[in-house]
């Protein structure tokens, strides 16, 4: 069955710290895809990257960076010096490849709450 | 070029009416994904079209819920006789076919949802 579990609820801390979100997540599949989306205050959920289940390698786009380790079923998200701006819940989920039978819905996590304080 | 539009942004109904929620995907985006987000919890999927076809519905999807999509652009989604347990985010997404080997690798862009509230 697929699942996406991040385990960390809430996180707080203060503004100027590094930060990572967990995501661990579960499939049968060799062919998937893995998001992770930013849901501010206002409700609007965000896309911030994807990463296909092939393609190991990290990403960084300025203060944002992945961690995909496929050995451990893992793809973490690190804010670095965060921003009271980056306070929101983060998402992280995950969708199967077409060869499964899938039609491409996203499974996702629970959340994590960050809050960056002044 | 604008994104996903819902509406209406808010909804309060009292139990037992009809409510039907509307989504303008992003023009020339062939898919539309809707799901239902309760608090605390993440998205989870209801049903997806392929231009105006239906092609999945999930076991949320009770015969209460009916969605359709008549030209392949916007679609509306229907609760009949709602229920408290109903009241939910309700959140449409959109994608385009750009990868033709496997269109499950495309981004969902959302739009801003509707809350329903029922009492």
């Amino acid at each position: 069955a697929q699942k996406v579990t991040q385990a960390q609820t809430e996180i707080s801390v203060v503004e100027k710290e590094d930060v990572t979100l967990d995501c661990v997540y579960e499939t049968r599949d060799t062919t998937y895809y893995l998001f992770w989306y930013k849901q501010p205050p206002s409700g609007e959920l965000v896309f911030l990257i994807r990463r296909n289940s092939f393609d190991e390698q990290n990403e960084i786009s300025g203060r944002y960076s992945w961690n995909f380790q496929k050995s451990t079923s893992s793809f973490n998200f690190t804010i670095t010096a965060s921003q009271v701006v980056d306070s929101a819940v983060y998402f992280c989920a995950l969708s199967e490849g077409a060869n499964g039978g899938s039609q491409g819905n996203l499974i996702f996590g629970k959340g994590t709450k960050l809050s960056v304080k002044p | 070029d604008t994104g996903v539009s819902q509406n209406p942004r808010h909804k309060i109904t009292k139990r037992g009416q009809n409510v039907t929620f509307r989504c303008d995907p992003i023009s020339e985006h062939n898919r539309l994904y809707w799901y239902r987000q309760t608090l605390g919890q993440g998205p989870e999927f209801l049903t997806y079209f392929q231009n105006e076809a239906q092609l999945e519905k999930s076991r949320l999807l009770s015969d209460r819920f009916s969605a359709e999509r008549p030209k392949g652009s916007f679609s509306t989604l229907e609760i009949q006789r709602t229920e408290q347990g109903d009241s939910a985010m309700y959140l449409c997404a959109s994608s385009p076919s750009l990868y033709a080997e496997d269109s499950n690798q495309e981004t969902q862009y959302f739009g801003p949802g509707t809350r329903l509230l029922v009492l």
